[in-house]
């Protein structure tokens, strides 16, 4: 089976602008899930999207949001942009049940000029 | 509400040696837990996980943990650590809220000597 894949690996922004990110989930999971990782804070939940369906949110300002395709592909999009939005932002993808594994794809590395 | 720590930011092992890298968690209910490992300009390969059952879990690459419920650790080890072993390494705990997510530990930088 194909792994979870992210587009693109790499983007650099300048301040202001907005951004969107793909993520495509292993074949049949239902479950994306976007996770910021950054130095100083770690590795941050953003968002969950099952069946097209937003089931969860973490504690990051409305200018990050995202949306799920009945194939159960994934985007995220950062409005606004701000110096602080630089992270890799990583998507990972499940099957839904609770006891389900999370796969990571490699991540797309964002830089805020 | 759930989280995990991990107490060392650095493990220096030499190559050929036992590893442990620690987990502890705290969580209201029954534990879901994860390890995960990060290389370089990579994602996170899931390693290993503990959702019920034997308290000693093996996982990819040789590692395993031992869930501890008395002490709340979940630490992972290998008997005999290899140079290619040095990564970034997560502990982290799933949300039992009805969601998916996962909330993670600070990692911790394992170094195999050689």
């Amino acid at each position: 089976k194909a792994g979870v894949t992210q587009t693109p690996r790499y983007l650099i922004k300048t301040r202001g602008q907005q951004v969107t990110l793909s993520c495509s989930p292993i074949s049949g999971h239902r479950s994306v899930s976007w996770y910021q990782q950054t130095p100083g804070q770690g590795l941050q939940f953003l968002f969950e999207y099952f069946s097209e369906t937003q089931r969860n949110k973490g504690n990051f300002p409305g200018r990050f949001s995202g949306r799920q395709f009945s194939n159960s592909r994934s985007e995220m999009n950062v409005s606004t942009l701000e110096l602080g939005d630089s992270a890799l932002y990583l998507c990972a993808s499940a099957s839904g049940e609770v006891t389900d594994t999370q796969y990571f794809g490699p991540g797309t590395r964002l830089t805020v000029l | 509400a759930q989280s995990v720590a991990q107490p060392e930011d650095q493990v220096n092992v030499a190559e050929g040696n036992p590893l442990t890298v620690k987990c502890t968690y705290s969580v209201s209910g029954n534990p879901y837990l994860f390890w995960y490992v990060q290389y370089p300009n990579r994602g996170l390969q899931f390693l290993l996980k503990y959702i019920t059952g034997d308290n000693l879990v093996k996982g990819s690459y040789g590692f395993e943990a031992e869930f501890n419920k008395s002490q709340t650790s979940f630490h992972l080890k290998k008997p005999s650590a290899l140079v290619s072993d040095s990564a970034l390494y997560f502990c982290a705990v799933r949300d039992l809220s009805g969601a998916n997510n996962l909330f993670f530990g600070t990692g911790t930088r394992l170094t195999v000597i050689p």
